[in-house]
């Protein structure tokens, strides 16, 4: 079943806009990972929140985290072209399993 | 270092066929899993691994077995194919300290079952 639902399931901005997609997911978590998936490749980890944080940088990513609305952000600011790809959120609840959940993804194309 | 690799990238079988999709890794990592990719319908856990000899189910293991003899590898059977079974398929890994890691996925099987 899927944990996390990503809104919207598509979007398409101009090369230096900023990119926000939302995660939303059902149940309690112990962290909150952000997948980028280009084209025909496998999916790289971008970054990863835990629950008892609220939000995160990496570079040009900004990752917040609501866990009372169950809901999280990716930022990617000053977007470029090499950002088009599908971004997935994953949810984990820890433990020695710590098996992920992944939601339905979110296809960015960012136009030069 | 070459993380995870998945062979084959690409095969075609036909209903009622057998295979093994492959997966190794040399990060000496104990957590492995397999996916499946459709479209709009995200990834979805198939089998996963904490550790060599140590398999379980995720929410998808029907017509799909697998082993884990050694840390470094972690196959994929289909027993008899079927059409439903036709998708894409990623590997991915991590260290098994704790469910706070990142996984590390392989560039994926793309099946297609005739």
């Amino acid at each position: 079943s899927q944990q996390g639902e990503e809104d919207p399931q598509a979007l398409s901005i101009q090369e230096g806009e900023n990119a926000t997609m939302n995660c939303s997911y059902k149940t309690s978590i112990n962290n909150l990972q952000w997948y980028r998936q280009n084209s025909g490749r496998g999916l790289v980890h971008l970054i990863l929140i835990r629950s008892n944080e609220r939000e995160k940088h990496s570079g040009r990513l900004r990752v917040t985290l609501d866990t009372s609305k169950k809901s999280s952000s990716l930022l990617i600011t000053a977007s470029r072209a090499a950002d088009t790809a599908s971004y997935f959120c994953a949810t984990g609840r820890g433990g020695s399993q710590g098996n992920l959940i992944f939601g339905k993804g979110t296809k960015l194309s960012v136009k030069p | 270092n070459a993380g995870v690799t998945q062979t084959p990238k690409f095969q075609v079988l036909k209903t009622g066929q057998s295979m093994t999709l492959q997966c190794a890794q040399d990060m000496n990592h104990e957590y492995m899993s397999w996916y499946r990719q459709d479209p709009g319908m995200g990834l979805r856990l198939i089998h996963y691994s904490v550790g060599a000899g140590i398999t379980d189910q995720g929410e998808v293991p029907n017509g799909y077995n697998v082993s884990r003899s050694t840390t470094e590898d972690f196959p994929l059977r289909l027993l008899s194919a079927a059409p439903s079974q036709t998708s894409v398929y990623f590997c991915a890994s991590r260290p098994q300290t704790g469910g706070n890691q990142p996984q590390h996925f392989g560039d994926g099987t793309r099946l297609s079952i005739l």
